[in-house]
C-alpha cells in the first residue's frame, strides 16, 4: 500500500455534522491529494497540497477544507456534510518531480444520512 | 480543459484472449499518463507510468504505449486470465506543475474461465 494509511475505512454520519478524514503517509513525499470516487464520474480531485501548509484547490472543492501541519499527514474535512457528500475518498501521494507515480490509499467509504 | 475518456466502458473476454484498453486525451499537453487497476471495494493499484519522452512501457504480460499527437494511450494484456478481472483506469497528468490528475472513468474487465 505505499505507506499509505486512510482512517477511518468506514463511516456514517448525519446531514450537517463536521467529518474529519486523515491520511497518513509514512513515505515522505512531498505531494498529497484528495479525491472522491462517485459511479459515472470517476476520480475527482478535491483538494491537494505540495508542501506542509501547501495547500490549493482542485475541481470539487466546495464544502471540503484540508490541512497539512506535518509532511505525514493530510486531514480532509467537510464542514457541514451533505448527502451529495455520500463517496469513496481516496488519498494520494507523490514524490518530488513530474514524471513520478502516484500511489493510492485503500479509500473511505463515507455516507451521508 | 482536460479530459480523460476510456472506452469501452466494460469488457469480458474468454481466457487466453490478448485484450487492448483504450484512454484518449484532449490536452497533449501532459508530462505523463499513468494506468492503475482497481478490484471491488480495493483502492487503486498502480500498473504502468508513461513518461511524456516516452512510447511504451512493460510490465510482465502488460504493455502501454502512449501518442501524445493523436491523443490515446493503449494497455495491452497478453494472455489475459480471470486474475486480471479489475476496472483498469488511466489517468493524465496535466501540464500545470502540481503534478494533477485528471481520471478516465475505466473499464470494467472481466475475463471468464
Amino acid at each position: 500500500d505505499a505507506g499509505i494509511t486512510q482512517s477511518p475505512r468506514h463511516k456514517v454520519t448525519e446531514t450537517g455534522t463536521p467529518v474529519t478524514l486523515r491520511c497518513h503517509q509514512t513515505e515522505n513525499h512531498r505531494y498529497m491529494y484528495w479525491y472522491r470516487q462517485d459511479p459515472g464520474h470517476g476520480l475527482r480531485l478535491i483538494h491537494y497540497s505540495y508542501g506542509v501548509k501547501d495547500t490549493d484547490k482542485g475541481e470539487v472543492s466546495d464544502g471540503y477544507s484540508v490541512s497539512r501541519s506535518k509532511t505525514e499527514d493530510f486531514l480532509l474535512t467537510l464542514e457541514s456534510a451533505t448527502s451529495s457528500q455520500t463517496s469513496v475518498y481516496f488519498c494520494a501521494i507523490r514524490p518530488s518531480g513530474g514524471n513520478t507515480e502516484a500511489f493510492f490509499g485503500q479509500g473511505t467509504r463515507l455516507t451521508v444520512v | 480543459k482536460q479530459e480523460v475518456t476510456q472506452i469501452p466502458a466494460a469488457l469480458s473476454v474468454p481466457e487466453g484472449e490478448n485484450l487492448v484498453l483504450n484512454c484518449s486525451f484532449t490536452d497533449s499537453a501532459i508530462y505523463n499518463l499513468q494506468w492503475f487497476r482497481q478490484d471491488p471495494g480495493k483502492g487503486l493499484t498502480s500498473l504502468l507510468l508513461i513518461q511524456s519522452s516516452q512510447r511504451e512501457q512493460t510490465s510482465g504480460r502488460l504493455n502501454a504505449s502512449l501518442d501524445k499527437s493523436s491523443g490515446r494511450s493503449t494497455l495491452y494484456i497478453a494472455a489475459s486470465q480471470p486474475g486480471d478481472s479489475a476496472t483498469y483506469l488511466c489517468a493524465a497528468d496535466i501540464t500545470s506543475g502540481t503534478y494533477k490528475y485528471i481520471f478516465g472513468t475505466g473499464t470494467r474487465l472481466k475475463v471468464l474461465a
